[in-house]
């Protein structure tokens, strides 16, 4: 079955440092990948996206590209901010017969000190 | 101007109860989920209709009944509550069709005591 495993964390950084979350996944064809960011006390919210290999998902600083060759999608920005600190999670979305449906890593906890 | 609304936010309750959570999403999407996450942040699917009918519907106890009165609507009816059954629940609604992506309410954080 599919499968996403992220780096364990809680991970804390100082504010403008540089930050990376991998992610690798197990699936079978094409998967879409996503990362998705909670805060604190609300629901998911998409961060960025990536529908087939060597396409690179960015929004707000974040960046992270779908390499199919090493089953990764790890996240990276180059200057954290306080605002960042949240629950990050990598999630993959597979084409079923019984319909589509995303598959996600436990979570990275993220908190940038000032 | 909510896309995707719960109710209730907080749902405090004893062992044995019955309740509900209703979904409502304003995008037009053909589908909607409910999800668990746990008191480790893990997130899992538990069920997924398209234009009301169900069409996934994980390893989830028949204590949980999701009902789909229209498109729009994805209620989550739990009878006989249990401890374990505390966690966040959340709704999310997407257009297949479209990119597939998927877009989650605020949840519903339920507390069985």
């Amino acid at each position: 079955g599919n499968s996403v495993t992220q780096m364990e964390g809680p991970v804390t950084l100082s504010e403008e440092a540089f930050l990376t979350i991998n992610c690798t996944y197990t699936a079978t064809g094409y998967p879409s990948l996503f990362w998705y960011v909670q805060y604190p006390g609300e629901g998911l919210q998409l961060l960025l996206k990536a529908t087939k290999a060597d396409d690179k998902g960015s929004n707000k600083g974040f960046e992270a590209t779908y390499r199919k060759e090493t089953t990764s999608f790890h996240l990276e920005k180059g200057s954290v901010q306080v605002s960042d600190s949240a629950v990050y999670f990598c999630a993959l979305l597979s084409q079923e017969t019984s319909g589509s449906r995303l598959t996600f890593g436990e979570g990275t906890q993220l908190t940038v000190n000032p | 101007d909510t896309a995707v609304s719960q109710t209730p936010k907080y749902l405090v309750t004893q062992m044995g109860n019955d309740k509900s959570i209703k979904c409502e999403q304003n995008l037009g999407h053909d589908t909607m989920y409910w999800y668990k996450q746990d008191s480790k942040k893990f997130l899992k699917i538990m069920f997924s209709y398209n234009n009301k009918e169900l069409i996934i519907n994980e390893t989830v106890p028949n204590r949980f009944s999701p009902k789909s009165p229209d498109k729009a609507h994805l209620n989550l009816h739990i009878n006989s509550l249990e401890l374990g059954d505390s966690a966040v629940y959340f709704c999310a609604s997407s257009q297949v069709l479209a990119s597939y992506e998927q877009y989650f309410g605020p949840g519903t954080r339920l507390t069985v005591t």
